[in-house]
């Protein structure tokens, strides 16, 4: 079946403007993830769904950070007032949960949006 | 609290031959996951390999193998027959594999080692 997709891939924004970073998760998949890239580091975790529970926004960085989940499928990241800073790749990733199934810790990951605030 | 350190953050190797890339991990669980994801110039991250920590057999995926080394809490990856498609950033990465809330569920990534296959 089809994969992990985002859209857009590439996002230009100005800074202080709002942007809206979408992912379509793998059908049947109850989990979903959004992880931050930055120039040269690793993955940054930023906050989970699970099903209808609440979300962990733990990793988000600032309250300029917000995300939802509609219907337990798609989700929006959404970024207020851009600053410099937010510039990089946002990945996102689906599983099957972690519900403790040997088979349904992987996560798959999509291709990610690369933002640039100008 | 979960590390994953990746201490090679470059590495090259000759088309056909065989690289090692190392990974050295911290976790208090005792039933944790560890993979190794692949990032081609594409961005896409795709799975390369899984370890279940209770599992004393080191996993293997056709070219692509790992030596698990629980008490050594190493995990490192190796690519036989090195193809030019293999040229990526690999990605450690450790789940500590808990059921319970909090933020067990979360991926822990080195920061990763940048793999160049040469011709």
């Amino acid at each position: 079946g089809a994969g992990v997709s985002q859209s857009p891939s590439n996002k230009v924004t100005e800074k202080g403007k709002d942007v809206e970073l979408r992912c379509d998760p793998i059908s049947g998949h109850t989990a979903l993830y959004w992880y931050r890239q930055s120039l040269g580091q690793g993955l940054e975790f930023l906050i989970y769904f699970q099903g209808n529970s609440a979300p962990d926004k733990s990793g988000l960085p600032s309250d300029r950070f917000s995300a939802e989940r509609t219907g337990g499928s798609v989700s929006t990241l959404t970024i207020q007032r851009t600053q410099q800073e937010d510039s990089a790749v946002y990945l996102c990733a689906s599983s099957f949960g972690t519900s403790g199934r040997r088979l349904g810790r992987e996560q798959y990951f999509g291709p990610g949006t690369r933002l640039t605030v100008t | 609290a979960q590390t994953v350190t990746q201490s090679q953050p470059e590495m090259s190797v000759q088309e056909a031959e065989t690289v090692t890339l190392s990974c050295t991990y911290d976790t208090s669980e005792s039933n944790y996951y560890l993979f190794w994801y692949k990032q081609p110039p594409s961005r896409q991250m795709i799975l390369v390999i899984r370890q279940e920590a209770y599992k004393q057999q080191n996993a293997t995926e056709n070219r692509f193998s790992v030596n698990f080394q629980k008490a050594a809490k190493s995990f490192s990856l190796k690519i036989s027959d090195s193809q030019l498609g293999d040229t990526a950033m690999y990605f450690c990465a450790l789940d500590p594999g808990r059921n319970s809330g909090g933020s067990n569920y979360k991926l822990t990534f080195g920061k990763g080692t940048l793999l160049t296959v040469n011709p």
